[in-house]
């Protein structure tokens, strides 16, 4: 069984520019989460999903990221204009039913400099 | 919002021994903990959830949980140099559904 996809692995932007990152979940998975892990630190929750609807997005800084999941499988995470405190692996992680333990992807890691 | 406390931030653990980590949480409506491993340059992977209180053993690993505290604890006997790895501590609440609040983790080192 595939587990979970990102794309890309790495990303380096100059401060101001934008960038998309992609997660294909494990099939059947309802549920989908991104996670923002600065290094050394524990991932904190942006966004997470139930099929095509967003649960909570408390965390997402909404002037500058926004996240989609339109059909219900894919999603992207995408960061307007990119600061150098963005600077972290971008982690998706997805998971079926409730209280079910969460698989994570390979993550991106992004530097903005 | 709800945190996730977890110490020490570091350990070393010579090979064989035993490591014992600590995770807290300030929320009460917290009902289930979670242990995941992230050995360095991968992705987080779960070794061991508890909602219980009491013991449940897996192996090498331990884990203890105390409801009414919320606190739980894992212990590693017989330590290998493979367990070195960040040690990552969740709680969920049953509000929140599927919802995980990560700790920063603590960082186990295993000298041989």
């Amino acid at each position: 069984e595939a587990g979970v996809t990102q794309s890309p692995r790495y990303a380096v932007l100059q401060e101001g520019q934008a960038v998309s990152f992609w997660c294909d979940p494990i099939s059947g998975h309802d549920t989908l989460y991104w996670y923002q892990q600065p290094r050394d630190q524990g991932p904190q929750l942006l966004v997470y999903f139930r099929d095509e609807a967003v649960i909570d997005n408390s965390q997402l800084p909404s002037d500058r990221f926004s996240a989609v999941r339109p059909k219900g499988t894919n999603s992207t995470l995408k960061i307007q204009s990119a600061k150098q405190g963005d600077t972290a692996t971008y982690l998706c992680a997805s998971s079926f039913g409730g209280r079910s333990t969460l698989y994570f992807g390979a993550g991106t890691r992004l530097s903005v400099l | 919002q709800q945190k996730v406390q977890q110490s020490p931030e570091s350990l070393i653990v010579p090979e064989g021994g035993m490591a014992s980590l600590n995770c807290t949480s300030s929320d009460r409506n917290v009902d289930y903990f979670w242990w995941y491993r992230q050995h360095s340059g991968k992705s987080p992977k779960m070794l061991m959830s508890i909602f219980s209180n009491g013991e449940k053993e897996e192996g090498r690993f331990t884990v203890h949980l105390n409801k009414a505290s919320l606190h739980t604890s894992l212990h590693i006997r017989d330590s290998q140099p493979s367990d070195s790895a960040l040690y990552l501590c969740a709680a969920s609440t049953n509000s929140a559904g599927n919802k995980l609040t990560f700790g920063i983790g603590t960082r186990v080192l295993v000298r041989p």
